[in-house]
């Protein structure tokens, strides 16, 4: 069974610094990744997906990851924070013939002035 | 509508009643999931409709935990006999379901609270 695994907890960082969350994913088949934010008191939000292609893809708010197959990571990044960036943000995974997403604990991103 | 809509937004319930939650999905979109949110726990998987095939309800902790889904559309989340542990956010979601890969929108969660 897949499984999605985000190591960090907790990402402290000051405004306008660079952010890389980390996820690693386990899988025996093709899978498509995405990552969600969940803002504080909203539901979760689509940032980015990776389905196929080009293994560096863009989402929004300035956030982008990069899908490694070898590695079987896909980490999110964005280069230079924002106060309103504050939220948790969750990775997940579906299988190639299901669209059931299984999601990491998540890591809460905290940025500071 | 143009989400997910969820309904109650919150419920405070006494341990051993039984409690009912509401998700009507957006319109057209043949998959909903139900997830569950607790803290420090990430989204668990609860139960997931496509269509008219057999629900996957693999994700579901107990017998107490049971979904349906009227019509194609509205769906319900009912759990029987509550206890202290099933306080979390029950998450409704839908996707078109056409595709492998298709974006799943969120509602904003039925904050439970058992008591």
């Amino acid at each position: 069974a897949q499984s999605v695994t985000q190591l960090d907890s907790q990402v402290p960082v000051f405004e306008e610094a660079p952010v890389e969350l980390r996820c690693n994913y386990s899988s025996s088949v093709s899978v498509y990744l995405f990552w969600y934010v969940q803002y504080p008191n909203q539901g979760l939000q689509l940032l980015l997906k990776y389905l196929s292609g080009s293994t560096l893809v863009k989402g929004i708010n300035g956030f982008e990851a990069e899908f490694n197959k070898s590695q079987t990571s896909f980490h999110l990044r964005k280069p230079s924070v924002h106060i309103s960036d504050t939220a948790e943000y969750f990775c997940a995974v579906s299988e190639g013939n299901t669209d059931k997403l299984i999601f990491g604990t998540g890591t809460r991103l905290q940025v500071f002035p | 509508g143009a989400g997910v809509s969820q309904s109650p937004s919150n419920k405070v319930t006494e341990k051993g009643k039984d409690v009912e939650l509401r998700c009507d999905p957006i319109s057209g979109h043949t998959a909903l999931y139900w997830y569950r949110q607790s803290l420090g726990q990430g989204l668990e998987f609860l139960i997931y409709f496509q269509g008219n095939s057999a629900p996957d309800k693999s994700g579901l902790p107990s017998d107490r935990f049971s979904a349906e889904r009227t019509g194609g559309s509205v769906s319900t989340l009912t759990i029987q006999r509550t206890q202290q542990e099933d306080s979390a956010v029950y998450l409704c979601a839908s996707s078109f379901g056409g595709s492998p890969g298709d974006t799943i929108y969120f509602g904003e969660g039925s904050w439970l609270t058992v008591v």
